[in-house]
């Protein structure tokens, strides 16, 4: 059921881009996608609905496709204050709700 | 309150005793859930209400797990008899109908 998200790590240098892969076994009706530091709550980045659509926040985007249930989130420009864990929670069916997070990725954004 | 509020922040429970979490969520949230996170792991779902009805709780991973929402507000998860295996952070999140979370800070719970 937990989606999986690749990779489980990445190093990078300000300024430097990155992609996190999340994919899913299961048909998907949305991918919300949550950054957490440590020791505090997860914090929401966006949501992408079925349809293959691509939104953007600041410098982070994400695309999603229903077809291969995959999600990718696409940081730019890395700066110090994306250092975190990134989760993808997918959800299968509109409101259901509940939604099954992957087992993360930590970005560290180094000087 | 201006976000979700969890309490305690850290509980140390002896093995066998009975726990209580607290969530206060976010005031006119209808939903709310609850997850366990382990360490280096993703949140796992336990349970869902709406309001004071939980539709959801095939996450709940033994009958020592129980939660309850009395009154469509605050919401209480209860671990019964608490192992080792239960440590873990146990996040509380609510939301309008079909939208984005917000997540409490959690409590940390560890099981001598």
């Amino acid at each position: 059921q937990q989606p999986v998200q690749s990779p489980q790590a990445v190093i990078l240098r300000e300024g430097e881009d990155a992609v996190i892969n999340c994919s899913s076994s299961k048909a998907l009706y949305s991918v919300h996608w949550y950054r957490q530091k440590h020791g505090e709550a997860p914090v929401f980045l966006m949501i992408l609905l079925k349809g293959g659509e691509q939104k953007g926040h600041e410098k982070i985007s994400a695309s999603f496709n229903e077809k291969k249930q995959q999600s990718s989130l696409y940081l730019t420009a890395s700066q110090l204050s994306y250092s975190g864990t990134y989760f993808c929670g997918t959800e299968r069916a509109t409101g259901a709700n509940n939604l099954f997070f992957g087992t993360g990725t930590r970005l560290t954004v180094i000087p | 309150g201006a976000g979700v509020s969890q309490s305690p922040r850290y509980k140390v429970a002896k093995r066998g005793q009975d726990v209580a979490l607290r969530c206060d969520p976010i005031s006119g949230h209808v939903s709310l859930f609850w997850y366990q996170q382990a360490l280096g792991q993703g949140p796992e779902f336990l349970t869902y209400f709406q309001n004071e009805a939980q539709l959801d709780k095939s996450g709940l991973p033994s009958d020592r797990f129980f939660a309850e929402r009395p009154e469509g507000s605050v919401s209480t998860l209860k671990i019964q008899r608490t192992q080792q295996e239960d440590s873990a952070v146990y996040l509380c999140a609510s939301c309008r109908i079909n939208e984005k979370l917000f997540f409490g800070s959690g409590t940390q719970l560890s099981v001598l």
